[in-house]
């Protein structure tokens, strides 16, 4: 079963527009929610993390909004570039409960000059 | 610089062989992660470790087995491979003082095909 849900499986915006890539979880358990980056070829790579304590986390043009009572998230791109297009994965884990993440299915997103 | 390495990065196999994928990473992380990526499916994790002699089962590990020899290599292991094991493999690993807030640092992959 997929613990971690990202509803699209690719998204096209174009340069200079805000991509919004939005993920739901199931297990209320989960406190940690990290944004992984992919280009095709490489492996992934840490974005942007945020901790269920917070509602929001802003790194640079990339932010998280993060809902505990609906149990969603999303990761909001200000101002696309087209060397933002990759593969985005929404991730979980809890501090105390083993040290591996649940990933979901992940969002091409293509940004489009 | 810190890094985990993969090799091979392709491998073309045939159905009933034996694979071995190999995982190298110097960050001196005591966890270690193997993961296979799919289309429509993501990354599911197959086994992982906490250290030098330790293997532990993912979500997948059914037709896989890992073996951690020390603490710097981590290998995943089909002892008969079927070409439902067709996948690209990253291997990762992570600080275990960090528990599930550890950043995970992937290999580059490989791309294994099984006719």
């Amino acid at each position: 079963q997929q613990q971690v849900r990202q509803s699209s499986q690719s998204l096209t915006v174009w340069e200079g527009e805000t991509a919004i890539l939005n993920c739901s979880y199931e297990n209320s358990a989960f406190d940690y929610f990290p944004w992984y980056q992919q280009f095709p070829g490489e492996g992934p790579a840490l974005l942007i993390a945020i901790r269920s304590v917070s509602d929001k986390k802003e790194d640079g043009r990339f932010t998280i909004f993060f809902n505990k009572r609906e149990k969603n998230l999303s990761l909001h791109i200000k101002d696309s570039q087209p060397g933002d297009s990759a593969t985005y994965f929404c991730a979980a884990s809890e501090r105390n409960s083993g040290t591996y993440q649940r990933f979901g299915t992940g969002t091409k997103l293509q940004v489009v000059p | 610089e810190a890094a985990v390495t993969q090799s091979p990065r392709n491998k073309v196999a045939v159905t009933g062989g034996k694979v071995t994928l190999s995982c190298n990473q110097t960050n001196n992380h005591n966890n270690m992660y193997w993961y296979r990526q799919d289309t429509g499916h993501g990354l599911r994790l197959i086994h992982y470790s906490y250290g030098a002699g330790s293997t532990e089962k993912g979500d997948i590990p059914d037709g896989y087995k890992a073996s951690r020899p020390s603490q710097e290599n981590f290998s995943l292991i089909l002892e008969l491979a079927t070409p439902s094991q067709t996948s690209v493999y990253f291997c990762a690993s992570g600080d275990a003082s960090g528990g599930g807030y550890a950043e995970q640092f992937f290999g580059p992959g490989t791309r294994l095909t099984v006719l």
